[in-house]
C-alpha cells in the first residue's frame, strides 16, 4: 500500500520558532490528514484537507496542499515546547476509501 | 468527542504465550476498527481492518492465525497475539473511524496504545 514520506524525519527548533513539515505522496487522493503523536502514545487528528482545497487553517496550524506536486506541508507558527512530538501525514485514496496510509512521520522538538 | 480506549497500555509476557490488547469505543458506535502496530520512530503499519459480526481483513504479510481480530460487538474489538516472540514486541493501536462532522471523511479516532514486550 502506498505510504507518505515525510521530511524533514527530525527536527528541532526553538520555542516561538515556526516549524515546517512536508508530505509527498505517490498517487491520487481524496484527501489528506495531518496527525500528532506524542511518544508512546496514540495519534491525535490534527487537521484535514481535500483533494480540491489548497489551503487550510486552524489556530497555529496552517496546511497547504498541492496535488500536481503530490506533496503536502504543515505549518505550525509560533511553537511551543508542548508542540513537541512526531507528525504524521495520512492519506485517503481513491481506490481504498476506508483506510487511511500513514506517512513517515517527522520528529519534532521544540526546544524551550 | 469520540474517545477509543485501549488495554492494557503495557503488557510484559514470556515467549509462547498469548496476548488479548482490547479496543472500545466509548460514546460512539464503530462497526470498523483498524489495528496498526508501529516500531521504534517509525510509522503505522495497518495490520487490519475488523468489522464488527464478519471476519476481519488483514493486510498482506499479517497473519491471521497469529494475530487473532474479534469485533464481537459495536464498541469493542480485540487483538491477540498468539504464542508470542520477542520478534512481535511492538507498539500495538487501534483506531476507529469517526464520520467527522461536515467534512463526510473518515478521520480516525485512536487509543493510546500497547507496548507489547515479549521475553
Amino acid at each position: 500500500s502506498q505510504q507518505g514520506e515525510e521530511d524533514p524525519q527530525a527536527l528541532s527548533i526553538q520555542e516561538g520558532e515556526n516549524a515546517t513539515m512536508n508530505c509527498s505522496y505517490k498517487t491520487s487522493i481524496n484527501n489528506l490528514q495531518w496527525y500528532r503523536q506524542n511518544s508512546g502514545r496514540g495519534l491525535v487528528h490534527l487537521i484535514l484537507i481535500r483533494s480540491n482545497e489548497r489551503e487550510k487553517h486552524s489556530g497555529r496550524l496552517r496546511v497547504t496542499l498541492d496535488t500536481s506536486k503530490k506533496s503536502s506541508s504543515l505549518l505550525i507558527t509560533a511553537s511551543r515546547a508542548a508542540d513537541t512530538a512526531s507528525y504524521f501525514c495520512a492519506m485517503t485514496t481513491s481506490g481504498s476509501a476506508r483506510q487511511l496510509t500513514f506517512g513517515s512521520g517527522t520528529q519534532l522538538t521544540v526546544l524551550p | 468527542g469520540a474517545v477509543v480506549s485501549q488495554h492494557p497500555s503495557w503488557v510484559i509476557c514470556k515467549s509462547g504465550t498469548s496476548v488479548k490488547i482490547e479496543c472500545r469505543s466509548l460514546d460512539f458506535q464503530a462497526t470498523t476498527m483498524f489495528w496498526y502496530r508501529q516500531f521504534p520512530k517509525q510509522s503505522l503499519m495497518l495490520m487490519a481492518t475488523s468489522n464488527e459480526g464478519s471476519k476481519a481483513t488483514y493486510e498482506q504479510g499479517v497473519e491471521k492465525d497469529k494475530f487473532l481480530i474479534n469485533h464481537a460487538s459495536l464498541t469493542l474489538s480485540t487483538l491477540t497475539v498468539t504464542s508470542a516472540h520477542p520478534e512481535d514486541s511492538s507498539f500495538y493501536i487501534c483506531s476507529a473511524r469517526v464520520r467527522a462532522q461536515g467534512l463526510g471523511a473518515n478521520v480516525l479516532t485512536f487509543g493510546a496504545g500497547s507496548r507489547l514486550t515479549v521475553l
